[in-house]
């Protein structure tokens, strides 16, 4: 079946500093990526998406590009905020007959000190 | 547009008792998923309405079920609580149909079973 594999941290940098969190995935077909972030108290909110191979989805300073041939999608930015503080969650839809499941990875805690 | 709503947002019951979580999706989304967050075993996916249907399912024991009314409302019920039933609910809508995996998740509802 699908599924997501993300490192799990924490992950704790200082303001500004560099930020990457891999993720790899196993799927039949051409799955859509995602990456979901969850503010403390707090449901998931969409951060960025891409639907195809070589697509590169972007905000607030995020991107993650779908590799096809390396099945990863990890997501970077270049400066990070304390207020980027969350945990994000590397996901997948299989889009099965129209279905909006999604797969996730087991999340990873960021945490950005001043 | 008002986003996703949940109630109650915290619960406490004891093992061997039912609940009923409710969700409202945002006006205009027909597609309601349910997943269950655990630290152990982070997001799992149980199940999905599409227009009052259920279309997809995951893999939970019979005594979790749901419905989705004419409205796109939902609710989900656990039977026979068991203290590992302890977990965020969190509940997601779209506007359904198309399999873009893209989903608005409400705050969830944290059940605590004693």
């Amino acid at each position: 079946g699908n599924s997501v594999t993300q490192m799990e941290g924490p992950v704790t940098l200082s303001e500004e500093a560099f930020l990457t969190i891999n993720c790899t995935y196993t799927a039949t077909g051409y799955p859509s990526l995602f990456w979901y972030v969850q503010y403390p108290g707090e449901g998931l909110q969409l951060l960025l998406k891409a639907t195809k191979a070589d697509d590169k989805g972007s905000n607030k300073g995020f991107e993650a590009t779908y590799r096809k041939e390396t099945t990863s999608f990890h997501l970077e930015k270049g400066s990070v905020q304390v207020s980027d503080s969350a945990v994000y969650f590397c996901a997948l839809s299989g889009s099965q007959g129209g279905s909006e499941k999604l797969v996730f990875g087991k999340g990873t805690k960021l945490t950005v000190n001043p | 547009k008002a986003g996703v709503t949940q109630t109650p947002r915290y619960l406490i019951k004891t093992r061997g008792q039912q609940v009923t979580l409710s969700c409202s999706p945002i006006s205009g989304h027909r597609s309601v998923s349910w997943y269950q967050q655990t630290p152990g075993q982070g997001l799992q996916f149980l199940f999905e309405y599409f227009s009052e249907t259920q279309r997809n399912k995951g893999n939970f024991p019979g005594r979790f079920s749901g419905r989705q009314f004419s409205n796109s409302r939902s609710e989900m019920n656990v039977s026979t609580l068991e203290l590992g039933d302890s977990a965020l609910y969190l509940c997601a809508s779209s506007l359904g149909g198309q399999g873009t995996g893209e989903q608005y998740f409400g705050p969830g509802t944290r059940l605590t079973v004693t």
